[in-house]
């Protein structure tokens, strides 16, 4: 089983609309996640971080996380064209090393 | 300003040929880490190091070589003995566990380099 896993998609969503993006990781004892967002061809970017269930809202981005369920998604409201990436969900248990899912292609169709 | 450097942007080599990638941080962090990512995969870890003159294997260290004798540099050799090299090589930096949790657990980024192979 992998530590991390993401629809590859890709996603399409109309420009304005809401994107939705998910992500489930297996370790329970997972303690901070992140969600970045990679252009093609440059490094991943990271726009949000969470730790505690709940949701957290950043501008257009809000990361939600359900410890129980092993669950964290990202919405994007209103979405951009800009907004045309692959999102990377990211997990941490409090150690030195990071776990990245494969990814989410998203495309915002003006 | 502060970052993450890597250079260069884009690297050739020939097979059998020794080449080193450089990652410079100015952020003051501790740990920094090496990553490759091949095509519709993750990100895949090779290499990490927590503290100056100390490094661990990750997931895929066979084939590159690492060091870290200043806090703010973390290169990496990628050997002959690598099969399969042609890769987006990605380096990254954490403030470390001398900060505070959580923000100390962030992962940074530098712009990447891009090797292949012939």
């Amino acid at each position: 089983q992998k530590e991390v896993e993401q629809n590859s998609g890709p996603l399409s969503v109309p420009e304005g609309a809401i994107a939705s993006l998910n992500c489930t990781y297996s370790d329970r004892v997972s303690q901070s996640f992140f969600w970045y967002r990679q252009y093609s061809g440059k490094s991943p970017e990271l726009i949000m971080s969470i730790y505690s269930n709940g949701d957290k809202e950043d501008g257009r981005f809000t990361a939600q996380l359900n410890k129980a369920s092993q669950y964290v998604s990202l919405l994007i409201r209103d979405s951009q064209p800009s907004d045309s990436a692959t999102y990377l969900c990211a997990v941490n248990r409090r150690g030195n090393q990071f776990y990245f899912g494969t990814g989410t292609s998203l495309t915002v169709i003006p | 300003d502060g970052g993450i450097t890597q250079s260069p942007k884009y690297l050739f080599r020939k097979e059998g040929q020794n080449v080193t990638l450089s990652c410079e941080q100015n952020l003051n962090h501790d740990a920094m880490y090496w990553y490759r990512q091949d095509p519709g995969q993750g990100l895949r870890l090779i290499y990490y190091s927590q503290i100056v003159n100390d490094f661990q294997k990750g997931d895929i260290a066979e084939g590159y070589s690492v060091s870290r004798e200043k806090k703010e540099s973390f290169p990496l050799t990628v050997t002959s003995a690598q099969k399969n090299p042609t890769a987006f090589y990605l380096c990254a930096s954490t403030p470390g566990y001398g900060s505070s949790w959580p923000a100390g657990y962030e992962q940074y980024f530098g712009p990447g380099t891009r090797l292949t192979v012939t």
